[in-house]
């Protein structure tokens, strides 16, 4: 059972505009969420998380969006640099409530191409 | 700081081998995990441990994976006899608290023959 899920597999965009990744979730009790960024050959580095109190967190080019009521939340890129060209998972977790579990859940992934 | 480190980097055995992964953890967390990485299921969480403490390994495939953290510094994954299917990168990440930001390490190409 995927906990969350990225139903894009892939995604390529022009350099200069704007990159919209999606990920949505099924546990409502999750109420932190991130967003990781990975390159081949090395280890998923963290990019930007939002807690489940904001809707919005932003971070120079890279913006998230939460939407609690759709269990939706979406990464921004804006402009998108070649650079940026990688895999992005989402991830969510239960920080609060009486059954913690510390698990952070990750979705398989949506690779983005971003062209010159 | 260098960061999660892993060990070795890549992996080739044949099937019925016993296969070892090392992690070293970032120094003062507190939270390890390992993860698998596959196309259809992208990171799997196999296990996690806290202050050293497996805390849930519902996510270790089958018996023949095992896990120890004999001390904060340090973690291994076992795999034991080795399959063809087991074949994956695996990561180690830490963190400082539980499911908040975690470090992943560049992670062990496992390839199976």
């Amino acid at each position: 059972d995927q906990q969350v899920k990225q139903n894009s597999p892939s995604l390529s965009v022009q350099e200069g505009r704007i990159s919209i990744l999606n990920c949505d979730y099924t546990n409502s009790m999750f109420d932190y969420f991130l967003w990781y960024k990975k390159y081949p050959a090395e280890g998923p580095t963290f990019l930007i998380s939002i807690s489940s109190i904001k809707d919005k967190n932003e971070d120079g080019r890279f913006t998230v969006f939460l939407n609690k009521s759709a269990k939706h939340l979406s990464l921004h890129i804006v402009p998108s640099q070649p650079g940026d060209s990688a895999v992005y998972f989402c991830a969510a977790s239960e920080v609060s409530g009486s059954s913690n579990t510390g698990k952070l859940i990750f979705g398989q992934g949506t690779t983005l191409q971003v062209k010159p | 700081d260098a960061g999660v480190i892993q060990s070795p980097r890549h992996e080739v055995t044949e099937m019925g081998q016993e296969v070892t992964l090392r992690c070293k953890p970032i120094s003062g967390h507190n939270s390890l995990f390992w993860y698998r990485q596959t196309m259809m299921r992208g990171l799997e969480l196999l296990i996690y441990f806290n202050n050293n403490v497996p805390i849930d390994d519902s996510g270790m495939p089958e018996d023949r994976f095992s896990a120890k953290m004999p001390n904060a510094s340090f973690s291994t994954l076992k795999i034991q006899p080795s399959e063809p299917r087991d074949s994956a990168v695996y990561f180690c990440a830490s963190s400082l608290r539980m499911a908040t930001e975690a470090f992943f390490g560049q992670g062990t190409r496992l390839t199976v023959v």
